[in-house]
Parts: structure tokens; C-alpha cells; sequence
């Protein structure tokens, strides 16, 4: 069974602090992306990358940078984590090329609260 | 830009019909898509619906597709309480990349 994993479900970090939200997919896929969820808001997707290395600002990159040093981990990372980064952040991931028939996989998600 | 419309809130009866529906902008999307977010939980794929086609049935989920005025929808027969979620509306774009715009989400409450 397909899988994209986020190592935390729920966080809690003080102002201030850099925070790392980790994702691992094991389908060998090329693309993943990183969105935040709010109420209201929906999903706006933060970054993504294409591949090792590579990444492409979202809608909402700002106070957000992301790592892909290997093909099957993304990581965002908050350098300095503020109270409206509380949110629910979601990973996720797909093969390139594939005109998406499936979509995308997601990861359960997890819920930073920032105090 | 793309963007991709749907309604926040649906109530329904236990047993009754659900409809979601959604709007989409991008002409050239080759696949359209319905997933479905149960509570605090991340989002898995329902069903998705090729563009050449008008309706894809599976099981209790009916999609329909208008092409012409860019509507899609979500039907889901004999709602159960178990179908209470956010369904979010998408849409593919961007050729081979596959990237994908999301509407905001529909939540669905099934009432007993």
C-alpha cells in the first residue's frame, strides 16, 4: 500500500522557535508538495519540488523554505515559527508525467500550534 | 488564474441524496477530481472523472460533468453518517507536471 508519511500528527512550538515538519513517501514519485489547511481557506499549497534539489514557491512561501535532499523526503521548515503559522500542514505526493490519473497522495497531516 | 469553486456547507439527512457541487475555470484540464477529508485526518482520492466524459458512477457516488458551463458534481445516494467529511473539488493543470487546484471544501453534516 502507497504511502506518504508525516513524522508528527500534532506539534506544539513557542514563537521563535525553527520548526521541521518531515514527510517520507515510499513510491519513488518525483513531485511533492507542501500545503497548509485553514478553516475557510482551503489548501494553499506553500512549495513543491520536482525533483532531488529542486523546489518552486507556492502561493504562500513566505516564512517557509523547504529541503529535498533525497527523492523520497520533503521537509518545511518555519525558521522562526510565528502564532499564524498554527495550522494544519499536509504533505503530499505524485509521479511527474502521469497527467495525474490518481491525483496525489497525502500524508495524515500535521496540526502545529504555535503559543 | 485557475480557480476552483465550491459551496462551505451541506446538510443532509441520513438516507437522503447529497449533492456537492463545484465550478472550475480551466478549460484544458484533463482530469477532474473529488477527495474526501474525514476528520483530522489528511485527504484520500473518492473518484475523479476524465474530461471527455459526462458521468462516472462507483458504487453510491455518481460524478457529472458539464463541460460547457465548467460544473462539476458530486453525488452520493443513501448518505450515511459515516459520509460526513469536507470534500474538496479538483482540478488538474499545468500538463505533465500534474499539478492540481483545489477548492476550498465542502462540509458535508449527515444528520440522523
Amino acid at each position: 500500500d502507497v504511502k506518504v508519511t508525516q513524522s508528527s500528527r500534532y506539534l506544539v512550538k513557542r514563537t521563535g522557535e525553527k520548526v521541521f515538519l518531515e514527510c517520507v513517501q515510499d513510491m519513488d514519485h518525483e513531485n511533492m508538495f507542501w500545503y497548509r489547511q485553514d478553516p475557510g481557506l482551503g489548501l494553499r499549497l506553500i512549495y513543491f519540488s520536482y525533483d532531488v534539489k529542486m523546489k518552486e514557491k507556492g502561493d504562500i512561501p513566505e516564512g517557509y523554505s523547504v529541503s529535498r535532499e533525497k527523492k523520497e523526503r520533503f521537509s518545511l521548515i518555519l525558521e522562526s515559527a510565528s502564532t499564524n503559522q498554527t495550522s494544519m500542514y499536509l504533505c503530499a505526493s505524485n509521479t511527474a508525467g502521469q497527467v495525474v490519473v490518481g491525483g496525489y497522495t497525502f500524508g495524515s497531516g500535521t496540526r502545529l500550534t504555535v503559543v | 488564474g485557475e480557480d476552483v469553486e465550491q459551496s462551505l456547507f451541506l446538510s443532509v439527512r441520513e438516507g437522503d441524496s447529497s449533492v456537492i457541487n463545484c465550478t472550475y475555470t480551466d478549460s484544458s484540464s484533463t482530469y477532474l477530481y473529488w477527495y474526501k477529508q474525514e476528520p483530522g485526518a489528511g485527504l484520500q482520492l473518492l473518484t475523479y472523472i476524465f474530461s471527455n466524459m459526462d458521468m462516472k458512477q462507483d458504487q453510491r457516488l455518481t460524478v457529472l460533468l458539464n463541460k460547457k458551463d465548467k460544473h462539476l458534481s458530486l453525488r452520493i445516494a443513501d448518505t450515511q453518517t459515516g459520509d460526513s467529511a469536507i470534500y474538496f473539488c479538483a482540478e488538474s493543470f499545468g500538463g505533465s507536471q500534474g499539478n492540481l487546484i483545489f477548492g476550498k471544501g465542502t462540509k458535508l453534516s449527515v444528520k440522523p
